[in-house]
């Protein structure tokens, strides 16, 4: 079975440091892969996403995740963080039905001042 | 605008109380779910949807039920709700499949008592 694993519950980073934050898949096949994050109070939304193509892909708010087939790995990365990027950030790996999501337990990125 | 309109967004109540947690889009989106979100634990999925009158179980569909008798529409019941279904509750929608990424709704927090 597909599986998902987020590296850290919790990552705690200084403003203007650089972000990395883990995510491996097990699939027996080459998967879609998203990150999404949670702002406090809200919904989930769209960060970045890897389906073809180019395997380093650019996001929202200069994020930026590298897709590594050998490492079965797409790390999220941020070379300098703000206070605003204070959210929880979820990565997840598309079924072989491409409709359904596997989610990992989710990132919480703290920012220090 | 494009969105997820999830209501209650708030909701305390007593057990064995039959409630109902709406959502309702407005993009044509053929595939709709639901997700309960605990600490620690990611988001899980409890009921999916393909199109009208087409559902199936997520990961954790005991003590919900839902339909779909509009493309817009997908409510979410919980007919006799316990304590353990104190969560934070979130719809999606997607058209076109994983690949076209997910729209969240702001999220309905259940409290049950």
């Amino acid at each position: 079975a597909q599986s998902v694993t987020q590296l850290g519950s919790h990552v705690s980073v200084s403003e203007g440091a650089l972000v990395l934050l883990r995510c491996n898949y097990s699939s027996s096949v080459p998967p879609y892969l998203f990150w999404y994050v949670q702002y406090p109070n809200q919904g989930l939304q769209l960060l970045l996403k890897y389906t073809t193509g180019a395997t380093l892909v650019k996001g929202i708010n200069g994020f930026e995740a590298e897709f590594k087939k050998s490492e079965t790995s797409f790390h999220l990365t941020k070379p300098s963080a703000h206070m605003s990027d204070a959210a929880e950030y979820f990565c997840a790996v598309s079924d072989q039905s491409n409709y359904q999501l596997i989610w990992g337990a989710g990132t919480k990125l703290i920012i220090k001042p | 605008e494009a969105q997820v309109t999830q209501n209650p967004r708030y909701l305390i109540t007593v057990t064995g109380k039959k409630l109902t947690v709406t959502c309702s889009q407005n993009m044509n989106h053929e595939y709709m779910s639901w997700y309960r979100q605990d600490p620690g634990l990611g988001l899980r999925q409890i009921y999916y949807s393909m199109n009208v009158e087409v559902t199936d179980k997520g990961d954790v569909p005991e003590g919900y039920k839902v339909s779909r008798k509009e493309k817009r529409n997908f409510p979410l019941i919980l007919e006799s709700p316990s304590p353990n279904q104190t969560s934070l509750y979130f719809c999606a929608s997607s058209g076109g499949g994983s690949v076209y990424g997910y729209t969240f709704g702001s999220g309905t927090r259940l409290t049950v008592v």
